[in-house]
Order: C-alpha cells, then sequence, then structure tokens
C-alpha cells in the first residue's frame, strides 16, 4: 500500500536554528497539505499545495515558516529562525482530489523539539 | 469556523461496543462528516465517512440523525488496538479539514 513519507523522523534543534522538514506525497496525489499538531491537540493545517501552487497558506507564519512544492511532487517545510513554541509534530498528507471530501493520508510526522 | 464537540476520553473493555457522539451545531448542506483515527506518534488515519443515515464499513458505524447536527462512531468489538484519538470533523463545503481535540478512547483488558 502506497504511504506518505516524511524525513527527519525526529529533529531537535537549538533555537534561531533552521530546521527543514522533507514529504514525498502518495504517488498521483494533486493535493499536499502541512499541519502541526501540538502535544493533546489535534492537527493545525498550515498550507496546502494543488499541484505545485499554494492553495492555502493563512495559518502559516509567513515571517519564519516557508514551503514549497517546487515541481508539484514532494515538498520542504522550513523553519528560519525556530523558537521553543515551534515544538510540536509536523505531520504531512496527501489527498488525490482537492476540497475536503476527499480522503487525506497522512504520514508519520516529523516529532521537532526546540532547546 | 467548523466547529465539533466531542467528549474529552472514554474508557471501555475489550469486546464492548464503544459508541463516541459528536455534535455539529453548524455543519452546513453540503459538509459530510468524516472520523480519523490517530495512534500515539502517527498520522490520522481515515476511518468513515458519511452524509445521513447510516453508514457502514468493515470498521466501524456511523449513525446521522435526519437533523445532522450530531453523529455517532460505533465500533463493535474493541480490542486494545482501538485505543486511539478519535477525531469527528466536517469536509465538503470547505476546502480544508478542521481537526478538534478529538476523544482519547482508553480500551482496558
Amino acid at each position: 500500500e502506497a504511504e506518505v513519507a516524511q524525513s527527519p523522523r525526529y529533529k531537535i534543534t537549538e533555537k534561531s536554528q533552521a530546521v527543514a522538514f522533507w514529504c514525498d506525497p502518495i504517488s498521483g496525489h494533486a493535493t499536499l497539505y502541512w499541519y502541526r499538531q501540538i502535544l493533546g491537540q489535534g492537527p493545525e493545517l498550515l498550507v496546502q499545495f494543488q499541484d505545485e501552487s499554494v492553495v492555502d497558506d493563512s495559518q502559516l507564519p509567513k515571517d519564519r515558516f516557508s514551503a514549497e512544492r517546487l515541481k508539484g511532487v514532494d515538498s520542504t517545510l522550513k523553519i528560519q529562525p525556530a523558537e521553543l513554541g515551534d515544538s510540536a509534530m509536523y505531520l504531512c498528507a496527501s489527498s488525490f482530489g482537492r476540497g475536503g471530501l476527499d480522503t487525506q493520508y497522512f504520514g508519520p510526522g516529523t516529532r521537532l523539539t526546540v532547546l | 469556523l467548523a466547529k465539533t464537540t466531542q467528549p474529552i476520553s472514554m474508557d471501555s473493555y475489550e469486546g464492548q461496543e464503544v459508541n463516541i457522539t459528536c455534535s455539529h451545531n453548524n455543519i452546513a448542506t453540503n459538509d459530510y462528516i468524516t472520523w480519523y483515527q490517530q495512534f500515539p506518534s502517527q498520522g490520522p488515519r481515515f476511518i468513515i465517512q458519511g452524509y445521513k443515515t447510516k453508514v457502514t464499513n468493515e470498521v466501524a458505524s456511523l449513525f446521522i440523525p435526519a437533523d445532522r447536527k450530531s453523529s455517532t462512531l460505533s465500533l463493535p468489538r474493541v480490542s486494545l488496538s482501538d485505543t486511539a484519538v478519535y477525531y469527528c470533523l466536517f469536509s465538503g463545503s470547505a476546502r480544508q479539514l478542521t481537526f478538534g481535540s478529538g476523544t482519547q478512547l482508553t480500551v482496558l483488558p
């Protein structure tokens, strides 16, 4: 069964450093999502791509976060500089179509700890 | 913003049927009700989706009354491996999914 791949699985960094997360969606999935999940809470959408275009980044802290999906396949989420409050699980998901009716398939996530 | 209300936690014993109810008073006409399951240190996984009445698949049933202001996820004969967080959310009229805090289900031996 095809899966969403993410790396690294765990990342420890110091505040003010730069970090980057990578996501490879299921082949053929047009839509890619990045979520942030703080311990004890549900996932919060950061950015949504339709192919290579951003369709929603309203919750992305753009002063320090950036995301790209240059060829409409894999994607990178970057934080620079990292802050203590960025410690969380970063989840990538993909879906075949766009819109909330399509089942989203989630990767295993990257656990970020900022010291 | 689409908002759901679920119990924070529930306990059950192996072999029992578990029903988790979610209220969604402001559901829109175009919205479907979707449930996801999340194990610790994993991403959420789709369980079931429905619009009205009853939907059943190989792992769960979803009951939605006529007014659609609530829904109930039913897990038949739970096992220890069903211990997880269960999220109820809308999908359809909004482009994105909005997750709440979910319900922590703990299955006891």
